[in-house]
């Protein structure tokens, strides 16, 4: 049972564009929507993440969009890198600590 | 802050084995994680711990499988007998106890069962 479904499964852009990862979810227990970036050999790490009584976050190049209505919560990444280059996970917990994640989301950027 | 260790970082071993992983959370962390990472189900939840006590285990496959937090420091996920079907990346994370804490994750341990 996927509970958060993320897409695409792989997305490339060049340099300076703005890859967009999408996620939903059905779980309206969710109320922590993070997102994590792993680099190859090495496990995920926290990105950004976002609470649902807010629409949008911003840190730095990387925003969260949130609709919760639509149970929907994506990622941009704004004048992206080279080394922006990695697989992006969406997540989801509940109030019970478990966090759920996404399929991932295989990002290249090329120069 | 060393971040959280697991050991080894590969393990090669034939099918019918006794597999060992091993964990060292981040000191101060109360919640330790065990996932596994495979590429037809990503990232799955295995079994969590709050204060070295198990909370979920639902996501733990078989009975071949097995964790145990005997003290803050240290956590060890078992597969016994090992097969095939359990390689994978297995990652260990821990965090402060807290609705808002970040897991942060080890480097993983790459198990090859042939």
């Amino acid at each position: 049972q996927q509970q958060v479904k993320q897409s695409p499964q792989s997305l490339i852009v060049q340099k300076g564009g703005i890859p967009i990862i999408n996620c939903a979810y059905e779980n309206t227990a969710f109320d922590y929507f993070p997102w994590y970036q792993q680099f190859p050999g090495k496990g995920p790490a926290l990105l950004i993440a976002i609470r649902p009584d807010v629409s949008e976050k911003k840190e730095g190049r990387f925003t969260i969009s949130f609709n919760k209505s639509a149970k929907q919560f994506s990622l941009h990444i704004m004048d992206s890198q080279p080394g922006d280059s990695a697989t992006y996970f969406c997540a989801a917990r509940d109030g019970a600590q478990k966090l759920v994640f996404g399929q991932g989301t295989r990002l290249t950027i090329n120069p | 802050d060393a971040g959280v260790i697991q050991s080894p970082r590969h393990e090669v071993t034939e099918m019918g084995q006794e597999v060992t992983l091993r964990c060292k959370p981040i000191s101060g962390h109360n919640s330790l994680f065990w996932y596994r990472q495979t590429m037809m189900r990503g990232l799955e939840l295995l079994i969590y711990f709050n204060n070295n006590v198990p909370i979920d285990d639902s996501g733990m496959p078989e009975d071949r499988f097995s964790a145990k937090m005997p003290n803050a420091s240290f956590s060890t996920l078992k597969i016994q007998p090992s097969e095939p079907r359990d390689s994978a990346v297995y990652f260990c994370a821990s965090s402060r106890q807290g609705r808002d804490s970040p897991l942060h994750f080890g480097n993983g341990t790459r198990l090859t069962v042939t």
